[in-house]
């Protein structure tokens, strides 16, 4: 089974930190994301990643930073933090193949900037 | 570009009665869809997806989807709910053309199942 795993389930920071989320995938999948949830606007797509040091935009990608050194692993930077950013953020993860394929997902980070 | 809508936020359903959840979506081309699942403090678990062939498509915990060009919908069904179904679903529409998956997903709804 395809397996995400995110760092923290829960995390709770203050204004001004500098926060580092990181998403491990265990099946060599090219193509990692990163969303955030919020009740009512379901998920938004910050970046995306489709190989090692690559890296694309997503929808809502102000206020974030990514990182890709590794093939498995995926880091979303907020380089300070602000109250809007408190969120459920999500990791996925998929395989290559020039077309939409399954993304898997890890359990999520619900991350509160006070 | 792509758009999906789930027109109920919330739905209650009697455990043992039969659920069916609204998807429509807007995309130029023919779409992949997806619906997903999300039980409290979880990720997302896929349930079923539509690629190619056969509108109607088997999941997983008895779900099924119908997709209905005609109608731009993708709506989940499932003949007889339990309990443990209550949770959150997403419907997503796919970029068929493009290089890199993305997708867009709906806002969710919520079910709620009642005994």
């Amino acid at each position: 089974d395809v397996k995400v795993t995110q760092s923290s389930r829960y995390l709770v920071k203050r204004t001004g930190e500098k926060v580092f989320l990181e998403c491990v995938q265990d099946m060599d999948h090219e193509n990692m994301f990163w969303y955030r949830q919020d009740p009512g606007l379901g998920l938004r797509l910050i970046y995306f990643s489709y190989d090692v040091k690559m890296k694309e935009k997503g929808d809502i990608p102000e206020g974030y930073s990514v990182s890709r050194e590794k093939k498995e692993r995926f880091s979303l930077i907020l380089e300070s933090a602000s109250t809007n950013q408190t969120s459920m953020y999500l990791c996925a993860s998929s395989n290559v193949g020039g077309r939409t394929d399954t993304q898997y997902f890890g359990p999520g980070t619900r991350l509160t900037v006070l | 570009a792509q758009s999906v809508t789930q027109p109920d936020i919330h739905i209650t359903v009697s455990e043992g009665a039969s659920l069916e959840l609204r998807c429509n979506y807007s995309y130029g081309a023919t779409p992949y869809l997806f619906w997903y699942v999300q039980s409290p403090g979880q990720g997302l678990q896929l349930l079923l997806k539509y690629f190619s062939g056969d509108t109607l498509v088997q999941g997983i915990k008895g779900f099924e989807a119908e997709f209905k060009r005609s109608q731009s919908s993708f709506n989940l069904r499932k003949p007889s709910v339990h309990w443990s179904d209550a949770a959150e679903y997403f419907c997503a529409v796919g970029a068929k053309a493009v290089s890199f998956q993305k997708l867009v997903f709906g806002t969710g709804t919520r079910l709620l199942v009642s005994p």
